[in-house]
């Protein structure tokens, strides 16, 4: 059973428009989410992550938003540059348990100058 | 669903002992990969296999590491002579292409004492 979903594999947006990815999961023990960038060949690299206390959280251009009762949450990007094509990753953690990051399969996301 | 399996979930070793991760890719992708993550730290690439062969790799994956393919069915990873920096979590994931598709197993915990 896959915990964490993104059904979009890929999302193309025009540049200076906003991206949102979208992550949904099913594990009810998750309490901390995490947005991770790919660049190809290299490691995901940290974005920003949300506390399952918390609804929102902004950094810069990039904005996570969950909706626990949805099990739903989503990785704002405004506006959207070239620079930020690349795969996204949501993951989520028990951090009172496993520990163990449990990925999604990730979302390909194409900013067009 | 189909899994990317690693076994064992957890490990422990004595500094300077040969180790070996193992890894069930999902059965029709192509590309293959282990990271590794240190407590508290970044995911980190390690490296790529493609074809058989080691596509990229970075420069954590020194001489005391390789990958293997030997049967069609497991990918594994191997570290020569284990130091106590190699503890981390490691991750293998397998994807159809390289752009997206990432499944991610649930991690192997090496512990190096």
């Amino acid at each position: 059973d896959q915990q964490v979903k993104q059904n979009s594999p890929s999302l193309s947006v025009q540049e200076g428009r906003i991206s949102i990815l979208n992550c949904d999961y099913t594990n009810s023990m998750f309490d901390y989410f995490l947005w991770y960038k790919k660049y190809p060949a290299e490691g995901p690299t940290f974005l920003i992550s949300i506390s399952s206390i918390k609804d929102k959280n902004e950094d810069g251009r990039f904005t996570v938003f969950l909706n626990k009762s949805a099990k739903h949450l989503s990785l704002h990007i405004v506006p959207s540059q070239p620079g930020d094509s690349a795969v996204y990753f949501c993951a989520a953690v028990n951090q009172g348990g496993s520990e163990k990051l449990v990925f999604g399969k990730g979302t390909k996301l194409t900013v067009n100058p | 669903e189909p899994e990317v399996t690693q076994t064992p979930s957890h490990q422990v070793t004595q500094m300077g002992q040969e180790v070996i991760l193992r890894c069930v890719p999902i059965s029709n992708h192509l590309y293959f990969y282990w990271y590794r993550q240190i407590l508290g730290q970044k995911v980190e690439f390690l490296v790529s296999f493609y074809n058989n062969e080691i596509s990229e790799k970075s420069e954590i994956f020194d001489d005391q590491f390789s990958v293997e393919r030997p049967d069609g069915s497991n990918f594994t990873l191997k570290i020569r002579s284990t130091k106590l920096e190699d503890s981390a979590m490691y991750f293998c994931a397998s994807s159809l292409n390289q752009d997206a598709g990432y499944t991610f197993g649930s991690g192997t915990r090496l512990t190096v004492v």
